[in-house]
């Protein structure tokens, strides 16, 4: 898997647009990127993945560089409830049931009143 | 639709005694898995399940067993539990074979004294 850089803590203002970063720049062309979160105590959550279009769910948007070097998770009017730990992993198509998925260090996003 | 069921919450044993964790999902997926996550650390396989009737080890499967009862149910076995057994548990399905959307439970919160 590519590893993804990601900062380790960012802040946001509720109501604001949240935009977190993470750099894949050993991405291959068929690796996906997925962003995942995991809200302290509880399970991870799925929230979004790509391969080089720009992705949008009822939850965030998911922006993808022309290169596929970087992409942006953005949270369009945070929440209290958005704060948690943020993953951005990438990943092969065609990975096997048994690999598990790894998360890194991830961005903790703290979203303040 | 309540997705990945695991029962019990919380668990509080004593070295040597047994112990099932129960993982139920509603969602029609094929494959399970059981990870745990220690603190401060990330999610480590335990055991998966790529379809009903089938499981494979993952990267820490020793001291535990799992079955997987039918397509929606998977439980994982303590036989004889460990203090180094003391975690967070969680159960987790994937969509399909070739993507990495997982989705988890909400968790397991087990303590071997």
């Amino acid at each position: 898997d590519a590893k993804t850089t990601q900062p380790t803590s960012m802040d946001c203002a509720e109501g604001r647009a949240a935009n977190l970063p993470c750099n894949h720049s050993t991405i291959s062309g068929n690796e996906y990127v997925y962003w995942y979160r995991q809200i302290h105590s509880q399970g991870p959550q799925y929230i979004i993945h790509g391969l080089k279009n720009n992705e949008t769910n009822e939850m965030a948007s998911l922006i993808i560089t022309e290169d596929r070097k970087s992409s942006t998770l953005i949270l369009p009017h945070a929440t209290l409830r958005d704060t948690a730990v943020y993953y951005c992993i990438v990943r092969a198509w065609g990975e096997t049931s048994g690999s598990r998925l790894t998360f890194g260090e991830g961005t903790q996003l703290t979203v303040n009143p | 639709n309540a997705g990945v069921t695991q029962t019990p919450k919380f668990q509080v044993l004593k070295t040597g005694q047994s112990m099932t964790l129960q993982c139920a999902q509603d969602m029609n997926h094929n494959s399970m898995y059981w990870y745990r996550q220690d603190p401060g650390m990330g999610l480590r396989l335990i055991y998966y399940s790529a379809s009903e009737g089938t499981t494979d080890k993952g990267e820490v499967p020793n001291g535990y067993n799992v079955s997987r009862l039918n397509k929606r149910e998977f439980s994982l076995r303590l036989e004889s539990a460990a203090p180094s057994q003391t975690s967070v548990y969680f159960c987790a399905t994937k969509r399909e074979v070739i993507t990495d959307t997982q989705y988890f439970g909400p968790g397991t919160r087990l303590t071997v004294l």
